[in-house]
């Protein structure tokens, strides 16, 4: 079984801030974790993801999260905030199991970027 | 590349009648699809894995007769919403696979908001 944990349902930052969006996971095996980020009523756009090799891995708008696998972790930082950052951001996990892989998603943090 | 769309956008239908959603994968082919659902300011409730050629798997509580799945070929879903009710309003969004050892990924819709009147 696996699950991911994004404790607290919402993150307030100033423009041109630091963004540290904290995800924990569960899992069994070996995970492939995911951030997406949903623009409100729209899809969910990945904006990262880590499956295998480097830890540290580099996503779309200068977003950047690091596995650490002796801390289950997997936070999403941005070095400086924008206001068009603000949405609602996602965790999730995944095993590959081949056919029946599935993603466990975290509830979910909104990002408000202040001016 | 790896585009989702989605089809309708949003609809607003009677009580009592179906509704279909279509998901596309547009570049690339998609042996697996998914079908979430989403209430406001909650995370995505997965309803049930689309496989091109064979039934659809539903998670536990969702009704099968309810939602109907069709994969019909690698680059498109069908969700049918039968014999809609007003609790079925929701926003539900699909997502195909890009599957693989190191890129097994899903790529996301953009949704489509069911209003049932």
């Amino acid at each position: 079984a696996q699950s991911v944990t994004q404790l607290g349902s919402h993150v307030s930052v100033s423009e041109g801030a630091l963004v540290l969006l904290r995800c924990n996971y569960s899992s069994s095996v070996p995970p492939y974790l995911f951030w997406y980020v949903q623009y409100p009523n729209q899809g969910l756009q990945l904006l990262l993801k880590y499956t295998t090799g480097a830890t540290l891995v580099k996503g779309i708008n200068g977003f950047e999260a690091e596995f650490k696998k002796s801390e289950t972790s997997f936070h999403l930082t941005k070095p400086s905030a924008h206001m068009s950052d603000a949405a609602e951001y996602f965790c999730a996990v995944s095993t590959y199991t081949g056919a029946n892989s599935k993603l466990t998603f975290g509830k979910g943090i909104t990002l408000s970027v202040r001016p | 590349g790896a585009v989702v769309s989605q089809h309708p956008s949003w609809v607003i239908c009677k009580s009592g009648t179906s509704v279909k959603i279509e998901c596309r994968s547009l570049d690339f082919q998609a042996t697996t699809m998914f079908w979430y659902r989403q209430f406001p300011k909650q995370s995505l409730m997965l309803m049930a894995t689309s496989n091109e050629g064979s039934k659809a798997t539903y998670e536990q509580g969702v009704e099968k007769d309810k939602f109907l799945i069709n994969h019909a070929s690698l680059t498109l879903s069908t969700l049918t919403v039968t014999s809609a009710h007003p609790e079925d309003s929701s926003f539900y969004i699909c997502s195909a696979r890009l599957a693989g050892v190191s890129t097994d990924t899903q790529y996301f819709g953009p949704g489509t908001r069911l209003t049932v009147l």
